[in-house]
């Protein structure tokens, strides 16, 4: 049982190429979400998805995108990187609703860009 | 909307002693979970308690306690004997009961545990 996994767990962009973070749970949780974590901001939810097939957007969308194609996994995209995205990437899961409601964090992608 | 206000950047406290971070929340919903994270230097972000609204008893884990005082909106994080491997950053963290309610996380505290 691994948890939450993400992969890769670092990278370097220059300005304008673009990737993709992909998250991973094995814990057939229905809820996953994406946060971006900078310095005294502390968690920023990015996007969020209820289900296979959903997404839904957080505090801090702009610039990403996100597809949920299978319950367990959950993409990032970036299409064209900006320096205002180098920060650190966190995926979660939840099981979601009847009284479950804590988040399991994957390990982090710590991303730059240039 | 949801907020979560953890006032002291960072504490500092000797291995073995107890240590309280303090967390207040606002919000207008009855009924809510509220949480706290540990996040070492290796950066993987730990759950280490719960605490249902409904509940009145405290939760407690081990050497972790919660002092959740719902009408002050209060949820402060007591750490007992203190060890060297609790120096992390601590996030206090709320969300409200209900399909598509989001996890709203305080800006964190830095502890530091002295030898």
């Amino acid at each position: 049982n691994a948890g939450v996994t993400q992969t890769p767990k670092f990278r370097v962009l220059k300005t304008g190429q673009s990737m993709t973070l992909l998250c991973a749970q094995d814990m057939n949780h229905e809820y996953m979400y994406w946060y971006r974590q900078d310095p005294g901001m502390g968690l920023r939810l990015i996007h969020y998805s209820v289900g296979e097939g959903t997404t839904a957007k957080g505090e801090v969308p702009d610039g990403y995108n996100v597809s949920r194609l299978k319950k367990q996994n959950f993409l990032l995209g970036l299409e064209s990187a900006a320096p205002s995205q180098t920060s650190v990437y966190f995926c979660a899961s939840s099981p979601g609703t009847g009284g479950r409601r804590e988040q399991y964090f994957g390990p982090g992608t710590r991303l730059t860009v240039t | 909307a949801q907020t979560v206000t953890q006032s002291q950047p960072e504490m500092s406290v000797q291995e073995a002693e107890t240590v309280t971070l303090s967390c207040t929340y606002d919000t207008s919903e009855n009924n809510y979970y509220l949480f706290w994270y540990k996040q070492p230097p290796s950066r993987q972000m730990i759950l280490v308690i719960r605490q249902e609204a409904y509940k009145q008893q405290n939760a407690t884990e081990n050497r972790f306690s919660v002092n959740f005082q719902k009408a002050a909106k209060s949820f402060s994080l007591k750490i007992s004997d203190s060890q060297l491997g609790d120096t992390a950053m601590y996030f206090c963290a709320f969300i409200r009961t209900g399909a598509n309610s989001k996890l709203t996380f305080g800006k964190g505290i830095t502890l530091s545990v002295r030898p």
